[in-house]
């Protein structure tokens, strides 16, 4: 099967920077993603990673570590807006051949003036 | 606008009652994917479908079914309601068939069961 483990709650100040880790346990893997969703909203989309490394995108970085079976997400500069929960999700294929994006339990960033 | 459309926005009903939710996924997506999200399991997957076909299957209870028609808008379809299936109930859509990113999520339909 497939798990991923996230921190529940990662509390930081207006223009601070926060990392928010996800650990995965999954047979195959085919790459890491982020998604933010507000309270009440949609998840969108942040990143992805399928190789080692940090990929950067404004104010948001992602990180992968294949070895480690681990990946962050860096939230720089961080403001008021950025208060959401961060979910990763790893590609899972089950035993059918299909497969299904499984999302962890998410971290509910709390950002305070 | 993430150009997913999921209708109704909110949807309140008794137990045993059957309700469908409607998906229309972002113009161009082939796939469409449904995730069922409560207060304590986040995310879980139930169903994809790609071009009209299913694809990949979660654990989806027997009690709740899905097809995809011709125009590729979705339709999830849940009889027998029980309180355990209010929840947030999430579409998503994207243009590949096999793909761990660049899912569009459409803004949910929040199911009550009273």
């Amino acid at each position: 099967g497939q798990s991923l483990e996230q921190p529940s709650e990662v509390t930081a100040v207006e223009g601070a920077i926060v990392q928010i880790n996800c650990t995965y346990q999954t047979s195959g893997f085919y790459g890491l993603s982020w998604y933010q969703q507000h309270d009440g909203g949609a998840p969108t989309f942040l990143s992805y990673n399928a190789l080692d490394g940090l990929e950067e995108t404004g104010r948001f970085s992602s990180f992968l570590s294949r070895s480690d079976s681990y990946g962050y997400l860096l939230l720089q500069e961080l403001q008021m807006k950025d208060s959401a929960s961060y979910f990763c999700a790893v590609r899972a294929f089950m035993n059918t051949g299909f497969q299904k994006l499984v999302f962890g339990t998410g971290t509910r960033l709390l950002v305070s003036p | 606008d993430s150009g997913v459309t999921q209708t109704p926005k909110h949807l309140i009903t008794a137990t045993g009652q059957r309700v469908t939710l409607r998906c229309s996924p972002r113009s161009g997506d082939l796939s469409v994917y449904w995730y069922q999200q409560s207060l304590d399991q986040g995310l879980q997957f139930l169903i994809q479908y790609y071009n009209g076909e299913e694809r990949a299957k979660g654990n989806i209870l027997e009690r709740f079914s899905a097809q995809q028609f011709p125009d590729l808008h979705s339709e999830l379809n849940l009889s027998s309601l029980e309180l355990g299936d209010s929840a947030l109930y999430f579409c998503a859509s994207s243009v590949y068939r096999d793909t761990n990113y660049g899912y569009t999520f459409g803004s949910g339909t929040r199911l009550t069961v009273v």
